[in-house]
């Protein structure tokens, strides 16, 4: 299995919190993602990562931000959340972007 | 823009069953990949094949075989004598040949076996 470690697997929240996933690799790819899962969804991008400081927007980036200040971490922040963010977030990573993506095992977020 | 529709939503076959899972997407490019992902119960999402655009020979994995035709933009997905062990939402997905792109999924499809 590829090295990949979601933090926390689960959580439960409050509207108006802050709240930061964490994404841990210890395969050193280049390439780190940050999905969410919704049903009738499927999977859709939320920002990705191609290197150090690089980042960018995906599909659903709005409410959200990340960071990435070292090569095996890429964090996922809500700087308010709000009830629409409640899903299952995924992070994946890959070395090139034809090569298949590997995905954590995700991370249950509930936001009441 | 890209696309991947996977029009069957649920599936339900009886165990020995063969099955196939539909795949149909959209792309301008020339250059993409396909890929298919099985997410079982337990809720992680697993790799099963990718397939490149110039590729178009059809490939067997034990039960699995998957069949890529272009003139119909298709990626289609046949589980073989089916096992209560394939019960799982299956996704395709579409990346095209630029640096870092993400995964397009459909909206998956979910394959019920039952014994």
């Amino acid at each position: 299995d590829a090295g990949i470690t979601q933090s926390p697997r689960h959580k439960v929240t409050e509207t108006g919190t802050p709240v930061t996933l964490r994404c841990h690799q210890t395969e050193n790819h280049r390439y780190m993602y940050w999905y969410r899962q919704d049903p009738g969804h499927g999977l859709r991008l939320i920002h990705y990562s191609y290197g150090v400081k690089d980042t960018d927007k995906g599909e659903v980036s709005d409410g959200y931000s990340v960071s990435r200040s070292k090569t095996e971490d890429f964090l996922l922040t809500l700087e308010s959340a709000t009830s629409s963010q409640t899903s299952v977030y995924f992070c994946a990573i890959n070395d090139d972007s034809n090569q298949p993506q590997h995905f954590g095992d995700g991370t249950r977020l509930s936001i009441l | 823009a890209q696309k991947v529709t996977q029009a069957q939503t649920e599936i339900s076959v009886v165990e020995k069953e063969d099955v196939t899972l539909d795949c149909v997407y959209e792309t301008r490019d020339t250059t993409y990949y396909l890929f298919w992902y099985k997410q079982p119960p337990s809720g992680e999402l697993v790799f099963l094949i990718r397939r490149n655009s110039f590729d178009e020979q059809n490939e067997i994995s034990g039960r699995y075989s998957w069949n890529f035709q272009k003139s119909t933009s298709s990626f289609n997905f046949t589980i073989t004598a089916s096992q209560v062990v394939d019960s799982a939402v299956y996704f395709c997905a579409l990346s095209v040949n630029q640096a870092g792109t993400a995964l397009i999924f459909g909206k998956g499809t979910t394959l019920s076996v039952s014994s």
